[in-house]
């Protein structure tokens, strides 16, 4: 059981927007800071979104992320088939009594109706 | 344009130990601002962060998997390596290699390798 929480599945629309949210303990999200990863079928997960809501270089500002609290979300608007993936959420929480470590959101499917 | 390339072999036997190795090419794992660690997945399911090196041998490991596992670096061959004792068949996953950027906001995985699966069955 991930410590970070996605919803298992999400569907909208080609052109619609969807958001997903990833929350967690006050300790893991609110105090640090929130990446999203885009894992299209039968490939690696690739970077979508780091601290919080930056998008490297390459991908569209159809993505984005924003944080408040204890949970991020990630949006993405003008769906497009191509969106149909796998997105998780993960953060480096040092506050952990056995050390330091990354923890993954549980990960949600987007599907594109 | 930077690659990693998990390499190992694809079954192991339960209770052998997993032995793979990550080769880091475009890119110097010496340099100081990356960690260089192991993330797996099991077929159908999630991601599991397993943990990370930094060029000076330093490591972070999941506290789960804490136990069994052990990640070293060669910076004379820009590779690092994954050893998992005593698997079972739970151990079964694609497992991947990835560049972990250390910054003033802490640590994100911002570079993935394409994978490798390993299966453990006798």
């Amino acid at each position: 059981q991930s410590v970070l929480t996605q919803p298992p599945s999400v569907s909208a629309a080609p052109g619609q927007k969807v958001t997903i949210s990833c929350s967690g303990s006050s300790s893991r999200i609110e105090n640090y800071y929130v990446s999203w990863y885009q894992q299209l079928p039968g490939t690696a997960p690739k970077l979508l979104i780091y601290d919080n809501n930056k998008r490297p270089s390459g991908i569209p500002d159809r993505f984005s992320g924003s944080k408040s609290g204890t949970s991020a979300t990630l949006g993405i608007t003008g769906l497009q088939t191509g969106d149909e993936a796998d997105y998780y959420c993960g953060t480096w929480d040092s506050s952990m009594s056995a050390g330091p470590n990354w923890v993954f959101g549980g990960g949600t499917k987007l599907t594109v109706l | 344009q930077l690659q990693l390339q998990e390499s190992g072999p694809g079954l192991v036997k339960p209770s052998e130990t997993l032995s793979l190795t990550c080769t880091v090419s475009g890119g110097s794992i010496s340099s100081t601002s990356y960690y260089w660690g192991w993330i797996r997945q099991p077929p159908g399911k999630g991601l599991e962060w397993i943990g990370i090196i930094y060029y000076d041998g330093s490591t972070y490991y999941n506290p789960s998997l804490n136990s069994r596992v052990t990640i070293s670096v060669d910076t004379s061959k820009n590779h690092f390596s994954l050893k998992l004792s005593s698997v079972t068949a739970a151990d079964t996953a694609m497992y991947y290699c990835a560049r972990h950027l250390s910054a003033a906001s802490g640590i994100l995985i911002d570079y993935w390798g394409q994978g490798t699966l390993v299966t453990v069955s006798s």
